[in-house]
C-alpha cells in the first residue's frame, strides 16, 4: 500500500463548479498534513495546512479525518487559474520534516 | 527576496559524467532538503540538512552526495551519472520543522 495515495485524475470541471479531492495515508502516527499546488514544470507551493478541526481559506476547504486516515480538499467556484496538480503531503517525522508526497491529482478547469 | 535559488535549470549529462546542482537560500533557514520528482511520481527525499555541518540521508540517497558548509548553500553532487538519475530535482528550505517549505524552481536533468 502506498504511504500517501491520491487519485491521479485528471478531474475535468467547468468554471464555477465545486470539486473535491481525497487522499489517504498509511502511517497512523503522522503528525501534520498539507496540500501543495504544483503547476506544470514548476515547483510545489504550499496551498494550505490541514488541521484536525478543518480549515478554510477563501474558496478552499481542507478536512482531516484521523480515524479513517484521509484528508480532503474542496474547491468551490472553480477558476481557470485553479488548473494545476494538487499534492497531498503528510509529515511523518518528529523534529524535522519527513514529508511524504502523494503523486498528485490533476485538475483541469475549462471555460 | 530571492528565496531558494537553484542552478542550472536544465542539464544533459552523458553516462558516467559528474556534476553539482547548486542550491542557495537567503532566508537564514536551518533546514534544507533535496528532492527528486520522476514523471507521475511523488517527490522523494534524497538528502536533508538541519544546519551547517550536518547532513543525513533521505529515502533515495544512492548515487548522490551533499555538503553543508554554510547556512545558505546546500549543493548536491552526482559523481557517476546514470540514466536512472534522469529526473527533476528540487531544493527546499524551511525555518524549522512543520513550518512552510519553500522550493527552488527545479533542475531538469537528463542522463543519456
Amino acid at each position: 500500500r502506498k504511504e500517501v495515495e491520491q487519485d491521479p485524475g485528471p478531474f475535468n470541471v467547468p468554471e464555477g463548479a465545486t470539486v473535491a479531492f481525497n487522499c489517504t495515508y498509511s502511517n497512523s502516527a503522522s503528525q501534520s498534513f498539507f496540500w501543495y499546488r504544483q503547476d506544470c514544470r514548476k515547483e510545489p507551493k504550499l496551498l494550505m495546512s490541514v488541521y484536525s478541526s478543518g480549515n478554510e481559506d477563501g474558496r478552499f476547504t481542507a478536512q482531516l479525518n484521523r480515524a479513517s486516515q484521509y484528508i480532503s480538499l474542496l474547491i468551490r467556484d472553480s477558476k481557470l487559474s485553479d488548473s494545476a496538480t494538487y499534492l497531498c503531503v503528510v509529515n511523518e517525522g518528529t523534529g524535522f520534516q519527513k514529508l511524504v508526497f502523494g503523486t498528485g491529482t490533476r485538475l483541469l478547469v475549462s471555460p | 527576496n530571492a528565496g531558494v535559488t537553484q542552478t542550472p535549470k536544465f542539464r544533459i549529462l552523458k553516462i558516467g559524467q559528474s556534476m553539482t546542482l547548486q542550491c542557495t537560500q537567503d532566508m537564514n533557514h536551518n533546514y534544507m532538503y533535496w528532492y527528486r520528482q520522476d514523471p507521475g511520481m511523488g517527490l522523494k527525499l534524497i538528502y536533508y540538512s538541519v544546519g551547517a555541518g550536518i547532513t543525513d540521508k533521505g529515502e533515495v540517497p544512492n548515487g548522490y552526495n551533499v555538503s553543508r558548509s554554510t547556512t545558505e548553500d546546500f549543493p548536491l553532487r552526482l559523481e557517476l551519472a546514470a540514466p536512472s538519475q534522469t529526473s527533476v530535482y528540487f531544493c527546499a528550505s524551511e525555518r524549522g520543522p512543520n513550518e512552510k517549505l519553500f522550493f527552488g524552481s527545479g533542475t531538469q536533468l537528463s542522463v543519456l
